[in-house]
């Protein structure tokens, strides 16, 4: 089984709003990503958890804000969010073998996001 | 720094035609290779990927791909596409990152498919 759960589907906030969106995965995946994806362009990432520490932040605004509160669940916490914030938002999760070596990230269904 | 290059934007094919769609990367050291599907609205699908070994690597929904160290390529083939092929393909190559990995995707290729 390879699957990871993202909720909602679909959310829909004003910019003065606070929601979470939200990563499930039961495959005992080690790492877990957040990825943004604009319209017709390829996804970008923006966070890495590797064993629930936070390893890769790719610049992103302080307006999100990831939490991992366990192996399985990964969150991204929205906050004071622009229009252009809008896009498809991607969970992934890979195994993060200790031995380093590259590993394969599998994704899920995505949160389309739209900020009025 | 790695990069990949999908050269082709969109791609239109009739329904039971052969298909391959290129993927070409740059990468310092042993490359380690994916092909995604996505379709409209939804999320990444593995395809297939090369780590080591046997060049020519089969995966899902019939599709297999050949790396070719000599020509910096993975390109995607399936001989003959169903309707339902029709979405965004993503090639991407990865490299370690800390205990996790980072991707870096091919800006994709639309298959359209023609019945």
């Amino acid at each position: 089984d390879t699957e990871v759960t993202q909720t909602p589907k679909h959310l829909v906030m004003g910019m003065t709003n606070k929601k979470s969106l939200k990563c499930e995965q039961h495959m005992g995946h080690r790492a877990m990503y957040w990825y943004k994806q604009k319209a017709k362009k390829p996804p970008e990432l923006m966070f890495v958890y590797s064993y629930e520490k936070l390893s890769i932040n790719e610049s992103v605004p302080s307006r999100f804000s990831p939490e991992c509160p366990n192996s399985s669940l990964l969150n991204l916490h929205l906050h004071a969010l622009q229009p252009e914030d809008s896009a498809l938002y991607l969970c992934a999760s890979s195994q993060s073998p200790p031995s380093l070596s590259v590993d394969t990230q599998y994704f899920g269904p995505g949160t389309r996001l739209t900020v009025l | 720094a790695q990069s990949v290059t999908q050269p082709d934007i969109h791609i239109t094919v009739s329904e039971g035609a052969s298909l391959e769609l290129r993927c070409n990367y740059s990468y310092g050291a042993t490359p380690y290779l994916f092909w995604y599907v996505q379709s409209p609205g939804q999320g990444l699908q593995l395809l297939l990927k090369y780590f080591s070994g046997d060049t020519l690597v089969q995966g899902i929904k019939g599709f297999e791909a050949e790396f070719k160290r000599s020509q910096s390529s993975f390109n995607l083939r399936k001989p003959s596409v169903h309707w339902s092929d029709a979405a965004e393909y993503f090639c991407a190559v990865a490299k370690t990152a800390g205990t996790a990995s980072k991707l870096t995707f091919g800006t994709g290729t639309r298959l359209q498919v023609t019945l």
